[in-house]
C-alpha cells in the first residue's frame, strides 16, 4: 500500500522569498515520485518526477525537489517564489513505470505568495 | 506531445439526467486511463482504472452502476454519470499513463453541476 501526507495545507510566502512545500510517503516497493500544480478550474501540470538515478530533480518554472530514502521525504522547493506560483501543489506516488500503476496523491498544498 | 483532451470542461445538469465526459488522448495511445474525482479544496480521488477492451476498475465505495465508465478504444475513454443528484457535483479528471517511465497526463477537468 502506497500513501503520502503533505505537511500544511496552506503555505504562505512573500515574493522573492524560497518555496518549500513537504512532501512524505509511505510504500512498500522502491516509489516513483511526482509533483503536480493545478490552477483554479484546471487540470494537473507535471512540474517533476523522480524514477531513478539522481536524488535531485529539476523541473520546469525554477522548481526541484530531492528523493530523501532515508527520510522517506520528497520537498518541493524553489529559491525565489514568483506571484504566478500561487497554486495548488500535489505530491503523488506510483509503484512503477507500468501503465496500469495508478498514482496516489497526497491532501494539496495550497502556496499563496505576497506581493 | 502526450495531451489528453477531456470535454466539456463544464456541464449543468437536471437531476435525473446523464452526463457524459470524454477523454482523448490525441497523439498517444492510451491502453489506461484513470478517472479522478476532486471536491473543493480537497486532492483527487482515484474512482476508476480504465483499461482498453475490458471492463473498469473501481475503487471501493463507487457505485459502477451510477459512473459508467467505457474505453472502446485506445484514444476514447469516456465517464457516464447517470442519474444525476446535486451530491455527484465534482470536478472529474481523466489521466493517461502515457509510456513507460514518462509518468502521466491529465485532462484539463471538468465541473459538474447538478441542480
Amino acid at each position: 500500500a502506497q500513501s503520502v501526507t503533505q505537511l500544511g495545507s496552506h503555505v504562505s510566502v512573500s515574493e522573492g522569498a524560497l518555496v518549500l512545500l513537504r512532501c512524505n510517503y509511505s510504500s512498500s516497493v522502491p516509489p516513483y515520485l511526482f509533483w503536480y500544480v493545478q490552477y483554479p478550474n484546471q487540470g494537473l501540470q507535471l512540474l517533476l518526477k523522480y524514477t531513478t538515478g539522481a536524488t535531485l530533480v529539476k523541473g520546469i518554472n525554477g522548481f526541484e525537489a530531492e528523493f530523501k530514502k532515508s527520510e522517506t521525504s520528497f520537498h518541493l522547493t524553489k529559491p525565489s517564489a514568483h506571484m504566478s506560483d500561487a497554486a495548488e501543489y500535489f505530491c503523488a506516488v506510483s509503484r512503477g513505470n507500468n501503465a496500469g500503476n495508478m498514482l496516489t496523491f497526497g491532501g494539496g498544498t495550497r502556496l499563496m505568495v505576497k506581493p | 506531445g502526450a495531451v489528453v483532451s477531456q470535454h466539456p470542461s463544464w456541464v449543468i445538469c437536471k437531476s435525473g439526467t446523464s452526463v457524459k465526459i470524454e477523454c482523448r488522448s490525441l497523439d498517444f495511445q492510451a491502453t489506461t486511463m484513470f478517472w479522478y474525482r476532486q471536491f473543493p479544496k480537497q486532492s483527487l480521488m482515484l474512482m476508476a482504472t480504465s483499461n482498453e477492451g475490458s471492463k473498469a476498475t473501481y475503487e471501493q465505495g463507487v457505485e459502477k452502476d451510477k459512473f459508467l465508465i467505457n474505453h472502446a478504444s485506445l484514444t476514447l475513454s469516456t465517464l457516464t454519470v447517470t442519474s444525476a443528484h446535486p451530491e455527484d457535483s465534482s470536478f472529474y479528471i481523466c489521466s493517461a499513463s502515457v509510456e513507460r517511465g514518462y509518468g502521466y497526463t491529465f485532462g484539463s477537468g471538468t465541473r459538474l453541476t447538478v441542480v
